[in-house]
């Protein structure tokens, strides 16, 4: 199975800030990549696939880039609603599998 | 209004068995994947489980596969997950999604790229004697 290994595991930012993290998988998955974002009690909420697609609702603060192996969800200013555990998930090929997960706290 | 309603989770005991469903709403549902996720407590997100619109395609995790089957009914607008053989590190929540395709061209090819755009609030399965 395909791993992916994002990081940080948290981070700690402030409202405005530019936040950036980062998935890698262990083999190439071209652009099939997600990111979805969690909030405590929640169901998750897809904010990008195709690695840089963004899904139709999702605030323009959020991007998605990457290929192959290395790939980056960027928030250009962290708002408050925006603290949150995100994962990428990669759909390249069976079994499907997310990344560990990166929790945004405030500082 | 888009939704998915899961049910069916609970207290099982460990090789018991238990059968969850999703009632779909709002959408095609039969020109739809559709997908379960679970999630323990504490802890991340796993995908279980794929299944293709007309129910000809299923892939699994390989830690639920001979236990758990995926399965449909599009006349009702459902999406099931029968489990057998339930071990305790099957205790999650389990969420039903619906799973989209998006067709994008890269270099002159056209490819097939999925998402994960509707969850259902999930349905808590615990596993314990």
């Amino acid at each position: 199975a395909i791993q992916m290994t994002q990081s940080p595991s948290s981070l700690s930012a402030s409202i405005g800030d530019r936040v950036t993290i980062t998935c890698r998988a262990s083999q190439v998955i071209r652009i099939d990549l997600g990111w979805y974002q969690q909030k405590p009690g929640k169901a998750p909420k897809l904010l990008v696939y195709a690695a840089s697609r963004l899904q139709s609702g999702v605030p323009s603060r959020f991007s998605g880039s990457g290929s192959g192996t290395e790939f980056t969800l960027t928030i250009s200013s962290l708002q408050p609603e925006d603290f949150a555990t995100y994962y990428c998930l990669q759909d390249y090929n069976y079994p499907w599998t997310f990344g560990q997960g990166t929790k945004v706290e405030i500082k | 209004e888009v939704q998915l309603v899961e049910s069916g989770g609970g207290l099982v005991q460990p090789w018991g068995s238990l059968r969850l469903s999703c009632a779909a709403s709002g959408f095609t549902f039969s020109r739809s994947w559709m997908t379960w996720v679970r999630q323990a407590p504490g802890k991340g997100l796993e995908w279980v489980a794929n299944i293709m619109q007309d129910g000809s395609e299923k892939y699994y995790v390989d830690s639920v596969k001979g236990r758990f089957t995926i399965s449909r009914d599009n006349a009702k607008n459902s999406l099931y997950l029968q489990m057998n053989s339930l071990r305790p590190e099957d205790t999650a929540v389990y969420y039903c999604t619906k799973t989209s395709l998006d067709r994008i061209p890269v270099a002159g090819t056209l490819y097939y790229y999925y998402y994960m755009d509707v969850w259902g609030k999930g349905t808590t399965v615990t596993v314990s004697s």
